[in-house]
């Protein structure tokens, strides 16, 4: 089954703890992406990758970083974890050089808390 | 910059009643829309697109959504909704130099059976 596997799908972590979501698509999508979803702002893009070795800042990339070795996989890392990141985190794939043109297809979302 | 705004926050309507959502966009050249949806606990999921073409484009579910160039604006229909589509709905643009989606702020959706 085609399918963006995120883990967690939930996590409460204190402020400052290094922690990683993982995100794993296996239908070969060049692009891949990652949204954080907060009430009333819909969601924004935090970073993304059009292929491997290749990623970049999307609008809101401060406190987080990425890493794409591999095509498959894309994890977001947290080095130090603030309330502010508490939100709903949804990672993406899409074949080509982005969603622009094409179905985005989301993974089941990371409910993060730090506290 | 691009920028997506959708009207309606909450909305409650019962079984059989007509829904619009409003959509509307600032971007002046061409846009490639969307619409997708949240169904409680599941990711999001494409209802429809417009890319070029016939600008009442249908989708799954008995969706519908109408480009209106002049107004800058997408809005979703459906003429008779059921308690199965309680979601959130978002309206998108793609945008080409980053290949990211611009969403609207999303509109939650209630039908009461």
């Amino acid at each position: 089954e085609a399918q963006v596997t995120q883990n967690p799908r939930y996590l409460i972590t204190v402020t400052g703890k290094k922690l990683t979501v993982t995100c794993s698509q296996n239908m070969n999508h060049e692009y891949m992406s990652w949204y954080r979803q907060d009430p009333g702002l819909g969601l924004r893009q935090i970073y993304y990758s059009m292929n491997v070795e290749v990623t970049d800042k999307g609008d809101v990339p401060e406190g987080y970083k990425v890493s794409r070795k591999e095509k498959r996989n894309f994890p977001l890392i947290l080095e130090s974890p603030s309330p502010n990141q508490t939100s709903l985190y949804f990672c993406a794939s899409s074949p080509g050089t982005g969603f622009m043109n094409t179905e985005a297809f989301f993974g089941q979302g990371t409910r993060l808390t730090v506290v | 910059a691009q920028s997506v705004s959708q009207h309606n926050h909450h909305v409650i309507l019962s079984e059989a009643a007509s829904l619009e959502l409003g959509c509307n966009y600032s971007y002046g050249g061409t846009v490639n829309l969307f619409w997708y949806v949240q169904y409680p606990g599941q990711h999001l999921q494409l209802l429809l697109k417009y890319f070029s073409g016939d600008p009442l484009v249908k989708g799954i579910k008995g969706f519908e959504a109408e480009f209106i160039k002049s107004k800058f604006s997408f809005n979703l229909r459906k003429p008779s909704v059921q308690w199965s589509d309680t979601a959130e709905y978002f309206c998108a643009v793609g945008s080409g130099n980053t290949g990211k989606l611009i969403f609207g702020q999303g509109t939650t959706l209630q039908v009461k059976p």
